[in-house]
């Protein structure tokens, strides 16, 4: 059975760093990209980026370049989320979802970030 | 601003047919790739209930289907039922942004 279990709900102050995960089951971890998706309150769903695990090929969309990075280690079959310096813009959901073609087919839980001083 | 297009909102009876569109441009839905539709229940993550404009993956009800022409995508909804009631997104990828595009969403209420 294909799964995508996210990490628990952070709590952060504004300017901290952050990495959260999105750890892969019941699949070839290395034959599919791995997306992250952000969600803030209220709000529709909106693409972030893209990372292949088994070459670490990622690709970001240009709202999200330079704000985020996204990265995999193979061997434990474990996405990345990071953030660097958290504003409180970044408060929102984050889910990751497993694509082969261009589209999720199956989508974690969701990871809840709330930045707050 | 969403770079594809949904109506915020469609509302039906229980038993009824309710569709959803999905409007986009030459640089996705028109150059013709795909749309998928997902479906968001309260407190959930998204759920893929259309892949490659009208294919369902296993287990999602026939009373989905999805269809493309042109620039536009359409989900209908058959039979509704109180358990549909959820927020609805189209996807398609954009070769001007190099990566999925999303609609707004449309919040389904069966009345």
């Amino acid at each position: 059975e294909v799964q995508l279990v996210q990490s628990g709900a952070e709590v952060k102050k504004p300017g901290e760093s952050l990495k959260i995960s999105c750890k892969a089951s019941g699949y070839s971890f290395t034959s599919y990209w791995i997306a992250w998706v952000r969600q803030m309150p209220g709000k529709g769903l909106e693409w972030m980026g893209i990372i292949y695990p088994g070459d670490s090929d990622t690709k970001y969309s240009p709202s999200f370049q330079g704000q985020v990075t996204i990265s995999a280690d193979k061997f434990i079959n474990t996405a990345y989320l990071q953030w660097s310096r958290l504003k409180a813009s970044d408060s929102a959901m984050f889910f990751c979802a497993r694509s082969g073609e261009d589209y999720g087919d199956y989508w974690g839980q969701g990871t809840l970030v709330t930045v707050s001083s | 601003q969403s770079v594809l297009t949904q109506p915020p909102s469609v509302s039906g009876a229980p038993g009824q047919r309710v569709t959803i569109s999905c409007t986009g441009s030459s640089s996705n839905i028109g150059a013709g790739y795909d749309v998928h539709w997902y479906q968001q229940l309260p407190g959930t993550g998204p759920k893929l209930l259309i892949s490659g404009n009208s294919n369902r993956p296993l287990g999602v009800p026939d009373r989905f289907s999805g269809s493309k022409s042109g620039t536009s995508a359409s989900l209908a909804i058959t039979g509704l039922q109180a358990e549909d009631e959820a927020d609805y997104y189209c996807q398609s990828y954009d070769s001007g942004l190099s990566g999925w595009v999303f609609g707004g969403g449309t919040k389904l209420t069966v009345l």
